[in-house]
């Protein structure tokens, strides 16, 4: 089975200051991870993936993770916070082939303040 | 560019009661999953289609049934519906050969 730990289920930074997301997964096949992003009331937005190519992977709105297997982690980071990245993120996890389920994990709310 | 499209956005019903939330993927998207989400909860998977067929099934009730058309939209039927079924069902979509999942906005269910 495959499960995703996210770290801290609340994360606050300064505007400007480096955002860091902590995903940890357990896998016994190679897996695909993803970040999502879920803004209030709304649908989840894909921010990144990796599917075993070039271990750091970039994303939209200047996100980008580290896929670290020897540390089984896909951190999300990001250099300087803005206001507008207040949200609730999802790391998930999958197989690899078609229609794999994702196993997401318990998210992480950022908060960004002045 | 086109999203999955749900609907509808909003529904209200009472318990023991049925409701049918549809999906309808991006187009030329094959492959379609349901997704269960209660208030500060995780997405949990409930059960996807692949090519009309059912492809995987997770943590769903047996009052829940689901099914994917010839036109590839996607149908979640859930009858004598339970207080506890009350959450944020969103659909998702992805297309032939590509393992990213894209979600539409969800179906609100709110049972009374």
């Amino acid at each position: 089975a495959q499960s995703v730990t996210q770290l801290g289920s609340h994360v606050s930074v300064s505007e400007g200051a480096l955002v860091l997301l902590r995903c940890n997964y357990s896998s016994s096949v190679p897996p695909y991870l993803f970040w999502y992003v879920q803004y209030p009331n709304q649908g989840l937005q894909l921010l990144l993936k990796y599917t075993s190519a070039a271990t750091l992977v970039k994303g939209i709105n200047g996100f980008e993770a580290e896929f670290k297997k020897s540390e089984t982690s896909f951190h999300l980071t990001k250099p300087s916070a803005h206001m507008s990245d207040a949200a609730e993120y999802f790391c998930a996890v999958s197989n690899t082939g078609t229609a794999s389920k994702l196993t997401f994990g318990t998210g992480t709310r950022l908060q960004v303040t002045l | 560019a086109a999203g999955v499209i749900q609907s509808p956005r909003h529904l209200i019903k009472e318990k023991r009661e049925t409701a049918t939330l549809k999906c309808y993927p991006i187009p030329r998207h094959d492959t379609v999953y349901w997704y269960q989400q209660g208030p500060g909860q995780d997405p949990q998977f409930l059960i996807s289609f692949y090519e009309k067929m059912q492809s995987d099934k997770g943590s769903i009730p047996d009052r829940f049934s689901a099914q994917q058309f010839s036109d590839y939209h996607s149908e979640l039927n859930m009858s004598s519906l339970e207080l506890g079924d009350s959450a944020l069902y969103f659909c998702a979509s992805s297309p032939p050969g590509v393992d990213t999942q894209y979600f539409g906005p969800g179906t609100r269910l709110t049972v009374l």
